[in-house]
């Protein structure tokens, strides 16, 4: 069954450093997420992305963060100048369609620690 | 604005127990409303969902039931196993999105055997 995958399982850096999570939705997906789960926390939206460009962000979605799809089967999340509160899970989700019809489809997750 | 709470947990059973693991939410209009499981090691899955009121969603037997007068989508399976060992999240879709689900913070579930 197809899933969705992310890279890498677990990134360590430092405090100010830029990191890039990575994430494979399934091929014939269109629609694509981030969300995140600070420790003890709930699990946040913070973008959609569909046809190259971002359709929805949260209101944590500031300056600091950004969302690409390089090439045909990538979808990154990337954060610049990481902060400590920025640690958490990030899940990478995809759908077909947008709207409650259709299943988010989530990644295993990346867990980021900022020291 | 729109949320859901859970109960917290760990929530512990022995093997062939009854489950329950409640959720309210709050929200504007008309959300859907789902439950996710997140084995260990793994994605968070969809469960089961609703999509208004009074529908009942199941699956692998859980069941919840959309309660709009009591504003509910509790978590219920008559007899748990070892194997339903995970986390489980109630959310909605946002109404007002076209994308976003809400979660709640997410009940984590232990059986023994």
């Amino acid at each position: 069954e197809p899933e969705v995958t992310q890279t890498p399982s677990h990134q360590v850096t430092q405090m100010g450093q830029e990191v890039i999570l990575r994430c494979v939705p399934i091929s014939n997906h269109l629609y694509f997420y981030w969300y995140r789960q600070i420790l003890g926390q709930k699990v946040e939206f913070l973008v959609s992305f569909y046809n190259n460009e971002i359709s929805e962000k949260s209101e944590i979605f500031d300056d600091q963060f950004s969302v690409e799809r390089p090439d045909g089967s990538n979808f990154t999340l990337k954060i610049r100048s990481t902060k400590l509160e920025d640690s958490a899970m990030y899940f990478c989700a995809s759908s077909k369609g947008s709207g409650s019809n259709y299943e988010q489809y989530f990644g295993p997750g990346t867990r980021l620690t900022v020291t | 604005g729109n949320s859901v709470t859970q109960m917290e947990g760990p929530v512990t059973l022995s093997e062939e127990a009854f489950l329950t693991i409640n959720c309210t939410y709050t929200a504007t209009g008309y959300p859907s409303l789902f439950w996710y499981v997140q084995y260990p090691g793994e994605g968070l899955q969809l469960l089961l969902k609703a999509t208004k009121a009074d529908d009942k969603g199941s699956n692998k037997g859980f069941e919840a039931t959309y309660r709009k007068e009591t504003t509910s989508f509790h978590l219920e399976k008559g007899s748990v196993q070892v194997s339903d060992s995970a986390v489980y999240f109630c959310a909605l879709s946002d109404p007002s999105s076209a994308s976003k689900i809400i979660f709640g913070s997410g009940t984590r579930l232990s059986i023994r055997p």
